[in-house]
């Protein structure tokens, strides 16, 4: 069971803008917060670094944010191609990392 | 786009070890950490562990410790993760990627290697 939270899934309509929240109690005091998107098959890719920062050649259709205990990534103006697992990561007092159960993105 | 380069799938059966590489570009080697996260299916992406490449520094989840050894060898340029006492609940894909640090995010990951672990 993971210690960061995150909604099982989530929907939204291409051009809508949708949020994903990660809660955990390490997520107020950490400034490394991470969000990964990944596909079956595939390699989970970089989408935020340190908390809000993108990485070069992400969509700056995704940005990232944090308030208190909850790191949120918001999607807007969804894109079929955004359909995919959408993970964070938090780095622990005790020197390890934690993963988010991770959250499904569906474009109806 | 810098890419590692992990070694192929195994099967081994419960109670075996399995020992899984990860081949890096040959520069700054050691500037680098290398952690491993592992997917079993239909479940989330789990992180097992990092080890730094300058220093021999490892951390390990509370869940594999005991079982995992992380390591790296600077003259071939290559992360290596062995676990064992394998058990069913081990199989899994596993990845392997490289930072600066344990705690930052990282766009340089490998390809994955699966393992499935059946009698």
């Amino acid at each position: 069971q993971s210690a960061l939270t995150q909604p099982a899934s989530v929907s939204g309509s291409p051009g809508q803008s949708i949020t994903i929240s990660c809660t955990g109690t390490n997520i107020g005091i950490d400034k490394y917060v991470s969000w990964y998107q990944h596909r079956p098959g595939k390699a989970p890719k970089l989408m935020i670094y340190d908390v809000a920062h993108r990485p070069s050649g992400v969509s700056d259709r995704f940005s990232g944010s944090k308030s208190g205990n909850t790191a949120s990534l918001t999607i807007s103006g969804l894109q079929a191609e955004d359909e995919a697992d959408y993970y964070c990561t938090s780095y622990a007092i005790t020197a390890t990392v934690l993963f988010g159960g991770g959250t499904k993105l569906t474009v109806l | 786009q810098v890419q590692l380069v992990q070694s192929g799938a195994e099967v081994k059966k419960p109670g075996a070890s399995v020992k899984v590489s990860c081949k890096a570009p040959d520069n700054s080697f050691s500037n680098y950490g290398f952690s491993w996260v592992r997917q079993a299916p239909g479940q989330g992406l789990e992180w097992m562990g990092w080890v730094s490449a300058h220093t021999g520094y490892t951390s390990y989840a509370q869940n594999v410790r005991g079982r995992v050894t992380m390591t790296t060898d600077t003259s071939t340029t290559t992360a290596y993760m062995e676990l064992r006492s394998l058990r069913p609940d081990d199989t899994a894909v596993y990845y392997c990627s490289r930072s600066t640090s344990i705690a930052i995010g990282t766009d340089v990951w490998g390809q994955g290697t699966p393992v499935t672990v059946s009698s």
